[in-house]
């Protein structure tokens, strides 16, 4: 794939319900980092993969969200029990090494909680 | 990280020259000034960075004060396509260094025909 792709681009849930959310990054690309995007808010770290190393989730905000990386490739963010402050738009990055120059977006889930 | 300090907003003719101005007064020796932008509705793109040395791309020029205490963008000849949100952001690289980005409010830059 020519850039990093995000599933789904729209999630509707209920308050209450758990979603996971899927980002396939560059192939090749060792660093894998989640960020979010509230309404009218900047966009806020929330957790970053690099290769076997242990994830830095400094930005997880409770311990309702968790995130994987299978296999160095494809990540899933869960948001278990979503409450209505969850509602954001939820970006996926990679770049080819840790801390090298460019991050590439994907182009997002937004995720609406009713 | 250092904080980084951008007007709220910019207007630009198009065709015509756009500067964006970032201030980052408590910037490290080892942290790289950072320029991203986000056009509406897609991810953030990456635009250009630099340490104390003017840079330029494809894209874009950056500017850095010799005190590198700000820096400037420079789009020289803006387009509509260009109207987007611009992040400037510093932070350390090399090893340890997570490569996480701190974004903070950013500049709209309207470029208007």
């Amino acid at each position: 794939g020519a850039g990093v792709s995000q599933s789904p681009s729209n999630k509707v849930t209920e308050k209450g319900k758990d979603v996971e959310l899927r980002c396939d990054p560059i192939s090749g690309h060792t660093a894998l980092y989640w960020y979010r995007q509230s309404l009218g808010q900047g966009l806020e770290f929330l957790i970053y993969f690099q290769g076997n190393s242990a994830p830095d989730k400094s930005g997880l905000p409770s311990d309702r969200f968790s995130a994987e990386r299978t296999g160095g490739s494809v990540s899933t963010l869960t948001i278990q029990r979503t409450q209505q402050e969850d509602s954001a738009v939820y970006l996926c990055a990679s770049s080819l090494l840790v801390g090298t120059n460019e991050q590439f977006f994907g182009p997002g889930t937004r995720l609406t909680v009713l | 990280d250092a904080k980084t300090t951008q007007p709220t907003s910019m207007d630009c003719a198009e065709g015509r020259a756009a500067n964006l101005p970032c201030n980052h007064s408590t910037i490290s020796g080892n942290e790289y000034v950072y320029w991203y932008r986000q056009i509406h509705s897609q991810g953030p793109q990456y635009i250009i960075h630099g340490l104390k040395n003017n840079e330029t791309n494809e894209m874009a020029s950056l500017i850095i004060t010799e005190d590198r205490k700000s820096s400037t963008l420079i789009l020289p000849h803006a387009t509509l396509r260009d109207t987007a949100v611009y992040y400037c952001i510093v932070r350390v690289e090399g090893s340890g260094n997570t490569g996480k980005l701190i974004f903070g409010q950013g500049t709209t830059l309207q470029v208007k025909p």
